[in-house]
């Protein structure tokens, strides 16, 4: 098993370009979530999604999308970037209220 | 509200000594409780959880936490740290009911320094 999957690992983006954050698991999780992580502040939670089909708004979901047509696949869309959203961001997955499993983080920086 | 706090930002500690990281958390019910370890430029990985039952749970690399309802804690332990333990540390709520079950709350985290 892979776990949890991330890509990209690094990018750099200019204000205002979209990017899609992929994330995908092969646990068969049905639970998929994405967190972001800033120097001093923990993980603050995006978006979640409890099953294909189904997401919905964790604490910071601004500035954010995201879709789930699959139960492997959890894609985080960014529209308009903006340096505010200059982060580190995980993705996570869990067998309902169970162990979340995090995967290895992508590094954003917007310009 | 909900909400995780863990008092130390930075702890430092000699190698062989014993570690204490505290985790205080505010939940409207029992709540599941986790400690995640993350080494710098890496994802987190779990080192214990208590769902329910004893409230003294065995982790990963000879890490302990203890509930305490009474004191709304949930705090990390080691007997003998070594080099390899610094990183950071975060523990988390588990939100256990409503439309946001399975959430984590985090902490913000502990920072452990590990000296010679």
């Amino acid at each position: 098993n892979a776990g949890v999957t991330q890509t990209p690992k690094f990018r750099i983006l200019k204000i205002g370009q979209s990017m899609t954050l992929q994330c995908a698991q092969d646990m068969n999780h049905n639970y998929m979530y994405w967190y972001r992580q800033d120097p001093g502040m923990g993980l603050k939670l995006i978006y979640y999604s409890v099953g294909a089909g189904i997401t919905d708004k964790g604490e910071v979901p601004n500035g954010y999308n995201v879709s789930r047509s699959t139960t492997e696949d959890f894609p985080l869309r960014l529209e308009l970037a903006a340096p505010s959203q200059t982060s580190v961001y995980f993705c996570a997955s869990s067998y309902g209220v169970e162990t979340q499993y995090f995967g290895p983080g992508t590094r954003l920086l917007v310009l | 509200a909900q909400s995780v706090t863990q008092p130390d930002i930075h702890i430092t500690v000699s190698e062989g000594a014993s570690l204490e990281l505290r985790c205080n958390y505010s939940y409207g019910a029992t709540p599941y409780l986790f400690w995640y370890v993350q080494s710098p430029g890496q994802g987190l990985q779990l080192l214990l959880k208590y769902f329910s039952g004893d409230t003294l749970v065995q982790g990963i690399k000879g890490f302990e936490a203890e509930f305490k309802r009474s004191q709304s804690s949930f705090n990390l332990r080691k007997p003998s740290v070594h080099w390899s333990d610094a990183a950071e540390y975060f523990c988390a709520v588990g939100e256990t009911y409503g439309g946001s079950q399975g959430n984590l709350i985090f902490g913000k985290g502990t920072k452990l320094s590990v000296k010679p």
